[in-house]
């Protein structure tokens, strides 16, 4: 199975700051990756598919990047409801397999 | 607007069994393809089964495999989970999901919780 690592673990950023976040696959994946966010208490959201594609009603201000096994979701500007908890998915090679999450929360 | 409602969490022993319930509306079930998705307390994601429309093909994570059944009804807008010879290590809260046909999450219910506790 495909292993997905994010790091940091946990990010802490100003509002108005950029945030960028990490995720790395134990082994190519080509651009078959999506980023999910979750906020306390919530069920996850999709935010972009395909390592760039932005899902339907996600601001600009979200960003992928990324080929092959290095993966890059950044966040141009914080705004405050964007503190919290952001996951990576592979959908290269059976199972579908998630990263463990990075916290984004205010510095 | 999309909706997915589960239910049918609750407390049960190990060796015990569940069914989950997920009941959608907002878009036309038929036509997706549906998943389980579960998150341990205060851990990451883990994808469990996946249906499609018509209920021709299932598939499962091997941590399950032979123990969930993954079944839908798509006259009645439900998706179901049953889950027997429950582990303490499958205690999460279990969301339902549509899934796109390159396999992304891309609607959520707000998940039905699962403890596994003698």
């Amino acid at each position: 199975d495909i292993v997905m690592t994010q790091s940091p673990a946990t990010l802490s950023v100003s509002p108005g700051e950029r945030a960028t976040l990490s995720c790395r696959a134990s082994q190519s994946i080509s651009g078959y990756l999506a980023w999910y966010q979750q906020k306390l208490g919530q069920a996850p959201r999709l935010l972009i598919y395909d390592t760039s594609n932005r899902a339907t009603g996600i601001p600009a201000r979200f960003s992928g990047s990324g080929s092959g096994t290095d993966f890059t979701l950044t966040i141009s500007s914080l705004e405050p409801e964007d503190f919290a908890v952001y996951y990576c998915q592979q959908r290269s090679h059976w199972p579908p397999s998630f990263g463990q999450g990075t916290k984004l929360e205010i510095k | 607007q999309v909706q997915l409602v589960e239910s049918g969490g609750g407390l049960v022993k190990p060796g015990g069994s569940l069914r989950l319930a997920c009941e959608v509306s907002g878009f036309t079930f038929s036509d997706y393809y549906m998943s389980w998705i579960r998150q341990a307390p205060g851990k990451g994601l883990e994808w469990v089964s996946y249906i499609s429309p018509g209920s021709e093909s299932t598939y499962y994570a091997d941590s399950v495999k032979g123990r969930f059944t993954i079944s839908r009804d798509n006259a009645k807008k439900s998706l179901f989970l049953q889950m027997n010879s429950l582990r303490v290590e499958d205690m999460a809260a279990y969301y339902c999901a549509t899934m796109t046909t390159t396999y992304y999450f891309e609607h959520w219910g707000q998940g039905t919780l699962v403890t596994v506790s003698s």
